[in-house]
């Protein structure tokens, strides 16, 4: 079955320093799709990064960098140097490439990150 | 560029009254339309999912239903609201291609919050 866990609920720092946060994923597709995205205290989700299974890459773009690891199921998202405008709510997402569900992400129950000035 | 519309912003309904919520997708056609639900302290919940005009698929039974009367509007509706039913709710997009559904990203509209009381 697909899950997402991100264990951590609450991650609280301190301007400018660095934060991970943590994603586990399972599934049984060979092919499969991660995604990260960012919900601000207004609510509406913004889509950060999209993985797919066969790429282990890891991604920096900005402040913002990820670690994809097949063998430990996990896709980890770092903030470097964090600000207060990266207070917000971060979801982990799993797809798989031919899901009944048309795609349907299962996300994680997301970790509310407070970065305090 | 593509837009996602949602209204109202925010809606508060006594129990049993019927709901009806409205999103619009433009600069794209032919979208995979989604209506997630993000209830108080959880995670995304997919509700309903949409591949064309008239066609639903629920994910979850409840007394919520869903329909989509032209290409780029979706509508979520209830004939009774339950307590149960507040939270917060989430039309999000993805580009349609081909037989593989999960690598397109899905974008989120800025979403509806909903007290029933």
């Amino acid at each position: 079955a697909q899950k997402v866990t991100q264990a951590q609920t609450e991650i609280s720092v301190v301007e400018k320093e660095d934060v991970t946060l943590d994603c586990v994923y399972e599934t049984r597709d060979t092919t499969y799709y991660l995604f990260w995205y960012k919900q601000p205290p207004s609510g509406e989700l913004v889509f950060l990064i999209r993985r797919n299974s066969f790429d282990e890459q890891n991604e920096i773009s900005g402040r913002y960098s990820w670690n994809f690891q097949k063998s430990t199921s996990s896709f980890n998202f770092t903030i470097t140097a964090s600000q207060v405008v990266d207070s917000a709510v971060y979801f982990c997402a799993l797809s798989e490439s031919y899901g009944g569900s048309q795609g349907n992400l299962i996300f994680g129950k997301g970790t509310k990150l407070s970065v305090k000035p | 560029s593509q837009t996602i519309h949602q209204w109202p912003a925010t809606l508060v309904q006594p129990v049993g009254s019927p709901l009806s919520l409205e999103c619009t997708v433009e600069g794209t056609s032919n979208p995979n339309l989604y209506w997630y639900r993000q209830a108080a302290g959880r995670g995304l919940q997919l509700l309903f999912y949409s591949i064309g005009i008239g066609q639903i698929s629920s994910e979850v039974p409840q007394n919520l239903s869903a329909s989509r009367p032209q290409d780029r509007q979706f509508i979520l509706s209830s004939k009774k609201l339950l307590l149960s039913d507040s939270g917060f709710y989430l039309c999000a997009w993805s580009v349609r291609s081909g037989a593989s559904w999960g690598n397109n990203e899905q974008f989120f509209g800025p979403g509806t919050r909903l007290t029933v009381l």
